[in-house]
């Protein structure tokens, strides 16, 4: 597609439930990026997959949070047993390699939980 | 590891004044460095980066920022303020064994004035 996809763009679920946020990046683009934005900060890395494969998870902040891209292309943030301190806008971002020519960022996918 | 502080939360300038925007970085290894705006409700969009060529890189909507080294910054300019610019910037480092990962300063939001 022309951009980055990300959905729902809005997600409101209770403390407890398991959510699923759906990405779906530029075409041909190997890389793709989870991050989570609070309110009043920058964005925080949480998983980068080059391909189908996790090159580097350690930004999940808890075995709660799992992510994969089966066919290295869509890739789906899971996250279990969810939190109010989840609460975030959830960015997903894809680049062409390894992103030393900077990313494209979809619009992201706004969580609350209740 | 990396960080990146970008000095004042906020800046404000009248419309037509030069803006400056501050961001430091640490890294154990030549950087690449990059700066995103994000408009309200929306992504992060690149403004421009820099990856070991020229010191002055010049991006989108005549925003510059210029790579010292030596005192390890790369500060954002714009000669002269739109009202367009109101958003948050913010800057980002990546490099080294966090290669792909890209890791944001805190932001600074800009306010245009009449």
């Amino acid at each position: 597609g022309a951009g980055v996809s990300q959905t729902p763009s809005n997600k409101v679920t209770e403390k407890g439930k398991y959510v699923e946020l759906r990405c779906d990046p530029i075409s041909g683009h190997t890389a793709l990026y989870w991050y989570r934005q609070s309110l009043g900060q920058g964005p925080e890395f949480l998983i980068y997959f080059q391909g189908t494969g996790a090159a580097d998870d350690s930004g999940l902040p808890n075995d709660r949070f799992f992510a994969v891209r089966p066919e290295g292309s869509v890739s789906t943030l899971k996250i279990q047993r969810t939190e109010r301190g989840d609460s975030a806008v959830y960015l997903c971002a894809s680049s062409l390699t390894g992103g030393e020519s900077g990313y494209t960022f979809g619009s992201g996918t706004r969580l609350t939980v209740v | 590891a990396q960080s990146v502080t970008q000095l004042g939360s906020h800046v404000s300038v009248s419309e037509g004044a030069l803006v400056l925007l501050r961001c430091n970085y640490s890294s154990s290894v030549p950087p690449y460095l990059f700066w995103y705006v994000q408009y309200p409700n929306q992504g992060l969009q690149l403004l421009l980066k820099y990856t070991s060529a020229a010191t002055l890189v010049k991006g989108i909507n005549g925003f510059e920022a210029e790579f010292k080294k030596s005192e390890t910054s790369f500060h954002l300019t714009k000669p002269s303020a739109h009202m367009s610019d109101a958003a948050e910037y913010f800057c980002a480092v990546m490099g080294g064994t966090s290669y792909g990962k890209l890791t944001f300063g805190q932001g600074t939001i800009l306010t245009v004035h009449p």
